[in-house]
């Protein structure tokens, strides 16, 4: 079946600093690519939703200028979490869209800001 | 909008137990149903999907049937495993390729 990536699959980094996320689909090409925010004992919440060679689309209250989305190929997407504080601290999942419409999750990945 | 409800857990189950995690939905048209799981540390798995009305969506002995006349998709297993427990999701998908809608999850334990 259609394999997602993540790497890495955790971060520690320092507040203030940036950290990159990268979602890759293994197998086939992503025409969307989704990312997620999963708190604690927590729900899957959407944060944005990338095609590739343009602007990503931010849900409500996600800040555009923090988390960085860049869908460069159709194989790539880029999460960078500028300036990280310590309330960025979560799991980060991305997802993927192939061409005929079905979608595969990555592993996740655990960022903590200290 | 679209929406998902599903039983508050944690749900805590002896080993060999029977297993229902209820799910409902509220959406228009005909959404696809899924439900996913997500062991400690992990991402989240296709556990079993359902694209249309009593279709019955199966695997690794769960099995959840689309019942649009109560707009439920509950998750069934009729023994558990130590190795099942995990947070299970319910989640659907609009029929025009839609984004997800992810239920809270339910934590399932399951006790030796």
């Amino acid at each position: 079946g259609a394999v997602v990536s993540q790497h890495p699959s955790r971060v520690i980094c320092k507040s203030g600093t940036s950290v990159k996320i990268e979602c890759r689909s293994l197998d086939f090409q992503a025409t969307t690519m989704f990312w997620y925010r999963q708190f604690p004992k927590q729900s899957l919440m959407l944060m944005a939703t990338s095609n590739e060679g343009s602007k990503a689309t931010y849900e409500q209250g996600v800040e555009k200028d923090k988390f960085l989305i860049n869908h460069a190929s159709l194989t790539l997407s880029t999460l960078t979490v500028t300036s990280a504080h310590p309330e960025d601290s979560s799991f980060y999942i991305c997802s993927a869209r192939d061409r005929v419409n079905e979608q595969f999750f990555g592993p996740g990945t655990r960022l903590t800001v200290l | 909008g679209n929406s998902v409800t599903q039983m508050e857990g944690p749900v805590t189950l002896s080993e060999e137990a029977f297993l229902t995690i209820n799910c409902t939905y509220t959406a228009t048209g005909y959404p696809s149903l899924f439900w996913y799981v997500q062991y400690p540390g992990e991402g989240l798995q296709l556990l079993l999907k359902a694209t249309k009305a009593d279709d019955k969506g199966s695997n690794k002995g769960f099995e959840a049937t689309y019942r649009k006349e109560t707009t439920s998709f509950h998750l069934e297993k009729g023994s558990v495993q130590v190795s099942d427990s995990a947070v299970y999701f319910c989640a659907l998908r609009g029929n025009y390729g839609q984004n997800f809608v992810f239920g809270p999850g339910t934590r399932l334990s399951v006790l030796p």
